[in-house]
């Protein structure tokens, strides 16, 4: 199947600092980008949704300007989380698709990211 | 509504027992998709299954199939002859038309553990 890779695989960010996560589509190119976020123990909640060449559009309750996605190319977004809070910390996740051509195509997904501010 | 149901919240077994995690969803769309993802403790998500909704031929893969109804709107999961290695967490989910985009809406998640 297509390769995700995500990284870094863990970070550990002072409160108050940005962080930066990048989501790569290795072997395909990825027209739309998924950011998803998992607490512990609980299901992926997905964030926002990008689409390459164009602004993100985030879910009801995600602060856009604490959550910063670009997504300049078609194989690569990136999530940044500003002014990152201890509240801040999850695990996140990315997942990427071709929505050309056809369109029932699984959605590929990264490794995650282990967020941990302190 | 979109919704993914997974009512099993934790199953344990003991290593060679047959076990079915279940999933029950919710949509308006008449074309839609369903998936099965292993969570493992290292994260990332394992595609495993896709069926989308004109298909209602159960699979089966190794140890591994799925039972689609939709009389009843179920798309269960069957592992047979469990192996410690199929410990991780399950999600089931559906892709559906929502607000005008294609979006993955996934269940609570079982969380599985194969005893040896």
């Amino acid at each position: 199947g297509a390769v995700v890779s995500q990284h870094p695989s863990r970070v550990i960010c002072k409160s108050g600092t940005s962080v930066k996560i990048e989501c790569r589509s290795l072997d395909f190119q990825a027209t739309t980008m998924f950011w998803y976020r998992q607490f512990p123990k609980q299901s992926l909640m997905l964030m926002a949704t990008s689409n390459e060449g164009s602004k993100a559009t985030y879910e009801q309750g995600v602060e856009k300007d604490k959550f910063l996605i670009n997504h300049a190319s078609l194989t690569l977004s990136t999530l940044t989380v500003t002014s990152a809070h201890p509240e801040d910390s999850s695990f996140y996740i990315c997942s990427a698709r071709n929505l050309r051509g056809t369109m029932n195509t699984e959605a590929f997904f990264g490794q995650g990211t282990r967020l941990t501010v302190v | 509504a979109q919704k993914v149901t997974q009512a099993q919240t934790e199953i344990s077994v003991v290593e060679k027992e047959d076990v079915t995690l279940d999933c029950v969803y919710e949509t308006r769309d008449t074309t839609y998709y369903l998936f099965w993802y292993k969570q493992p403790p290292s994260g990332e998500l394992v595609f495993l299954i896709r069926r989308n909704s004109f298909d209602e031929q159960n699979e089966i893969s190794g140890r591994y199939s799925w039972n689609f109804q939709k009389s009843t709107s179920s798309f269960n999961f069957t592992i047979t002859a469990s192996q410690v290695v199929d410990s991780a967490v399950y999600f089931c989910a559906l892709r559906a038309l929502i607000q005008g985009a294609q979006k993955l809406v996934f269940g609570q998640g079982t969380r599985l553990t194969i005893n040896p």
